[in-house]
């Protein structure tokens, strides 16, 4: 299977845009979900089906994917969007999980 | 809604097997398209799939441990369980279980609080 690349950490000031970006062969061939994972608890959905939100989710946080490159928006940045956020996708029979981005909001 | 639980030892000695289990409530882990997977988490690191099964026993698993992982479902009882063989210390790890919906290709829409399991002697 082709892994998932993303930076480990992006930083962004309170109320800014963050983006943070999902590599992989082909990848705007396949569905890319994405994951916010604060400390201690457990990963939630955040985007699936590259661009859609789950209920609950904000509108502040959306997504896009075309080419080999997947991206997770989050506009108008607050402390509580810091956390780890990971990318996922389905290849070759299996699910791979891009190695995660620490969100700081400084 | 509904709810997933992970339950089993915290501590396991190297060689032998980890055993988990999810227990699914507010839902009905039989019918429709969900696949039911796990997912670890070593201390400090990203997430890894174990694998995922349908209610019928139709399985996916990560290649690199596929060999070492068996995983059932129990449908009487709407559990899942996973057993991994031959554990070491980098099987430490917190271990997520997991719904997958709309098909085994879909994405993960609930998760268990997960269990953190440590292997040593």
């Amino acid at each position: 299977s082709h892994g998932l690349t993303q930076p480990p950490s992006v930083s962004v000031s309170p109320g800014q845009t963050a983006s943070i970006s999902c590599s992989g062969e082909r990848l705007g061939d396949r569905y890319v979900s994405w994951y916010q994972q604060r400390p201690g608890q457990s990963p939630v959905l955040v985007i699936y089906h590259d661009s859609r939100r789950p209920p609950g989710i904000p509108d502040r946080i959306s997504g896009s994917n075309s080419g080999n490159t997947a991206t997770l928006t989050v506009s108008g940045t607050q402390s509580m969007d810091e956390a780890d956020y990971y990318c996922q996708a389905w290849d070759s029979s299996t699910v791979v999980f891009g190695g995660g981005t620490k969100l700081t909001v400084l | 809604q509904l709810q997933l639980q992970e339950s089993g030892p915290g501590l396991v000695r190297p060689s032998e097997t980890l055993s988990v289990i999810c227990t699914v409530s507010n839902g009905s882990i039989s019918g429709g398209s969900d696949y039911w997977a796990w997912i670890r988490q070593p201390p400090g690191k990203g997430l890894e799939w174990i694998g995922s099964s349908y209610y019928t026993g139709s399985s996916y698993w990560n290649p690199p441990l596929k060999s070492r992982v068996i995983m059932s479902v129990d449908t009487s009882n709407n559990q899942f369980s996973m057993r991994l063989t031959s554990v070491t210390a980098a099987d430490t790890a917190m271990y997520y279980c997991a719904r997958v919906v709309k098909g085994v290709t879909g994405h993960f829409d609930r998760w268990g609080p997960g269990i953190l399991v440590t292997v040593s002697s």
